[in-house]
């Protein structure tokens, strides 16, 4: 019963180095989703996939990039972190059309010096 | 532009009152309205939903909220609150159907619950 599971859970990074957080989901939903999650600004949408094979910018997508590697994983990438991506990061998934609401992941704490 | 506020960063109530946590939205059409609960170091977890019907929903853990049509509004509550129930609570929109699944969250009530 692992639902969404991300990893690493925590991560330290300097400024430029790149790195790669896996999402993977044994749910068999067909919609996937990377949020990051600020003090004071909720969650905001980065990128997310409707379906296998289909990517899409949210709202901040500048400085990430994004993988559907097939229906149960979705990978978020840093090419180059900046301190400004210090973040909590989350996966969720759901079924398509969302009305079930969204599975989430329990994290990735990420921490650009 | 779609949006979904919060208007109370944080909520304190005495253990055993009855507790609200606001929500109000601007979305056009009839959007799918939900809450999840955060507790710390974890991921988001579903607590209720409303897409149609009775406007009074119950979910997990005892909460319910009220679906206000005119007032475009989605208040969490309980009638007792528990110690336990202290954490963050936010609410969510999706839109009507327009071809993708993006919710829209708002910023987040910090729910304190003194014993």
């Amino acid at each position: 019963n692992a639902g969404v599971t991300q990893t690493p859970k925590f991560q330290v990074l300097k400024t430029g180095q790149s790195m790669t957080l896996q999402c993977a989901q044994d749910m068999n939903h067909n919609s996937m989703y990377w949020y990051r999650q600020d003090p004071g600004m909720g969650l905001r949408l980065i990128y997310y996939s409707a379906s296998e094979g289909t990517t899409d910018k949210g709202e901040v997508p500048n400085g990430y990039n994004v993988s559907r590697l097939n229906k149960r994983e979705f990978s978020l990438r840093l090419e180059s972190a900046a301190p400004s991506q210090t973040s909590v990061y989350f996966c969720a998934s759901s079924e398509a059309g969302g009305s079930d609401g969204y599975t989430f992941g329990s994290g990735t704490r990420l921490t650009v010096v | 532009a779609q949006s979904v506020a919060q208007p109370e960063d944080q909520v304190n109530v005495a253990e055993g009152n009855p507790l609200t946590v606001k929500c109000t939205y601007s979305v056009s059409g009839n959007p799918y309205l939900f809450w999840y609960v955060q507790y710390p170091n974890r991921g988001l977890q579903f607590l209720l939903k409303y897409i149609t019907g009775d406007n009074l929903v119950k979910g997990s853990y005892g909460f319910e909220a009220e679906f206000n049509k005119s007032q475009t509004s989605f208040h969490l509550k309980k009638p007792s609150a528990l110690v336990s129930d202290s954490a963050l609570y936010f609410c969510a929109v999706r839109p009507p159907a327009s071809g993708t699944y993006k919710y829209i969250f708002g910023t987040g009530t910090r729910l304190k619950v003194l014993a």
